[in-house]
């Protein structure tokens, strides 16, 4: 089963904050952000491993709270680049592949 | 190059025909996954490869759908008798990850598969 994301769209000023959060029911080994802009590959941003440890942008920040299998993306000072789809892929310990969510599509406006 | 590359980058068949997907990993990279995207979606898996064995293909849709990785590394993606339902963009991703899973997975720029 598919991870929630929420929110599915939000629009923000440059310079404005966001927040993308990303549920899952079943127990995470990890869970991995990407961002993709239309018609390109999506780009890594950010992994979340069980215990703590993390490895991503540092511009970027998440959050992953293992005992409600929930992990949050922070946006600040958005930039014009930061706009695109974002998804985050989780991934239990019964296999390697990544688990998409159905994307949250950011846009950021001068 | 320093990252994944998949050709081609657009195909068009007509429903029947056969197609041929390539992917290209970053050097050195031990796993390799293939995903469908649908528009408006996010990836879902096919297939996963660690070197040349295929682990997992758990997600190919069909018998019709055929992935392999004779060398351990450039991989291909068949479909056999395209439907018009396989119209998607495929995209193969490559990751360090060994039985662990510590590390990102790079994904290249997929091809955009049309079934007409």
């Amino acid at each position: 089963q598919q991870p929630v994301q929420s929110p599915q769209a939000v629009i923000l000023r440059e310079g404005e904050d966001a927040v993308i959060n990303c549920s899952s029911s079943k127990a995470l080994y990890s869970v991995h952000w990407y961002r993709q802009k239309h018609g390109e590959a999506p780009v890594f941003l950010m992994i979340l491993l069980k215990g703590g440890e993390q490895k991503g942008h540092e511009k970027i920040s998440a959050s992953f709270n293992e005992k409600k299998q929930q992990s949050s993306l922070y946006l600040t000072a958005s930039q014009l680049s930061y706009s695109g789809t974002y998804f985050c892929g989780t991934r239990n310990n019964a296999g390697n592949m990544l688990t998409f969510g159905g994307g949250t599509r950011l846009m950021v406006k001068p | 190059g320093a990252g994944v590359s998949q050709s081609p980058r657009y195909k068009v068949a007509k429903r029947g025909q056969d197609v041929a997907l390539r992917c290209d990993p970053i050097s050195g990279h031990v796993s390799l996954f293939w995903y469908q995207q649908a528009l408006g979606q996010g990836p879902e898996f096919l297939t996963y490869f660690q070197n040349e064995a295929q682990l997992d293909k758990s997600g190919l849709p069909s018998d019709r759908f055929f992935a392999e990785r004779p060398e351990g590394s450039v991989s291909t993606l068949k479909i056999q008798r395209t439907q018009q339902e396989d119209s998607a963009v495929y995209l193969c991703a490559s990751s360090l990850q060994l039985a662990g899973g510590r590390h990102e997975q790079f994904f290249g720029p997929g091809t955009r598969l049309t079934v007409l």
